[in-house]
C-alpha cells in the first residue's frame, strides 16, 4: 500500500518564477493538505483540501493556491517566487475526521 | 489560539541513557489530538503516537513512553535506553479533532534536535 508521494523531489527555480508541486494521497485518505518547512523550524500549515476545495488556510499570501483532482491528488502552486519560498514542502494525507495524517518525504526548493 | 512549545532546541545525550523530550500546547478545543514525529535527515515525518485529549493514560510502546497530562497540557516523550538510530528532530504537534473548527490543521512545535553519541 503505497503512502504519500510527492513530486519533484527536489526544484531550482529562479525569483520571480512560478512553480507546481504534486501530491498523491495514501490509498483511503481524502484529504490533502499542505506544509512549509523553513530549514531548523516545524512545519507551517499553508491549507488543506476535501472534495476538491479549499477548507482551511494558514497565514500565507496569495500567492500559494491549490488544488485538489477528483481521484483526491492534489497541487500546490506558488507565483512570483522569493528567496524566502526556500523550503521544503510537505504534503499530508488524512481521512476528514483527522485521525492520522501521512506525509510525504517532500519537494524541497530552493529559489535562486 | 493553538500554540505547541517544544523548549528544548537540542538534547545530546551519550547512548543508552534516557531521554524525555517535553511538549507543552495551548488550545481552546475542548477535544483534540496530540502527536508525536520523528523527521530523520531524509527529511520525511514519521508519525510515532496520537494522543485523544480524552485519553489521559500514558502509553509505552518498546523503548518509546508518553506522558499526557491534560491538567499542565504537557505531552512528553520519553526514550529509554537511547540508541544511536534514535538521532533525529522530532516534534510534537496539535490538532482539533472531528468536531473543532482547527480539524485538519496540524500545528507544530520548533522541534528538538536530539544527538545520541556512541
Amino acid at each position: 500500500d503505497a503512502g504519500v508521494t510527492q513530486s519533484p523531489t527536489h526544484l531550482i527555480k529562479t525569483r520571480g518564477q512560478q512553480v507546481t508541486l504534486r501530491c498523491s494521497p495514501k490509498s483511503g485518505h481524502d484529504t490533502v493538505s499542505w506544509y512549509q518547512q523553513a530549514l531548523g523550524q516545524g512545519p507551517q500549515f499553508i491549507f488543506q483540501y476535501y472534495e476538491e476545495e479549499e477548507r482551511q488556510r494558514g497565514n500565507f499570501p496569495d500567492r500559494f493556491s491549490g488544488h485538489q483532482f477528483p481521484n483526491y491528488s492534489s497541487e500546490l502552486n506558488v507565483n512570483a517566487l522569493l528567496l524566502g519560498d526556500s523550503a521544503l514542502y510537505l504534503c499530508a494525507s488524512s481521512p476528514w475526521s483527522g485521525e492520522g495524517y501521512t506525509f510525504g518525504s517532500g519537494t524541497r526548493l530552493t529559489v535562486v | 489560539a493553538q500554540k505547541v512549545t517544544q523548549a528544548q532546541t537540542e538534547i545530546s545525550v551519550v547512548e543508552k541513557e534516557d531521554v524525555t523530550l517535553d511538549c507543552v500546547y495551548e488550545t481552546r478545543d475542548t477535544t483534540y489530538y496530540l502527536f508525536w514525529y520523528k523527521q530523520p535527515p531524509s527529511g520525511e515525518l514519521v508519525f510515532l503516537i496520537r494522543r485523544n485529549s480524552f485519553d489521559e493514560q500514558n502509553e509505552i510502546s518498546g523503548r518509546y513512553s508518553w506522558n499526557f497530562q491534560k491538567s499542565t497540557s504537557s505531552f512528553n516523550f520519553t526514550i529509554t535506553a537511547s540508541q544511536v538510530v534514535d538521532s533525529a528532530v522530532y516534534f510534537c504537534a496539535l490538532s482539533g479533532d472531528g468536531s473543532s473548527s482547527n480539524t485538519g490543521k496540524l500545528i507544530f512545535g520548533q522541534g528538538t534536535t536530539l544527538q545520541v553519541k556512541p
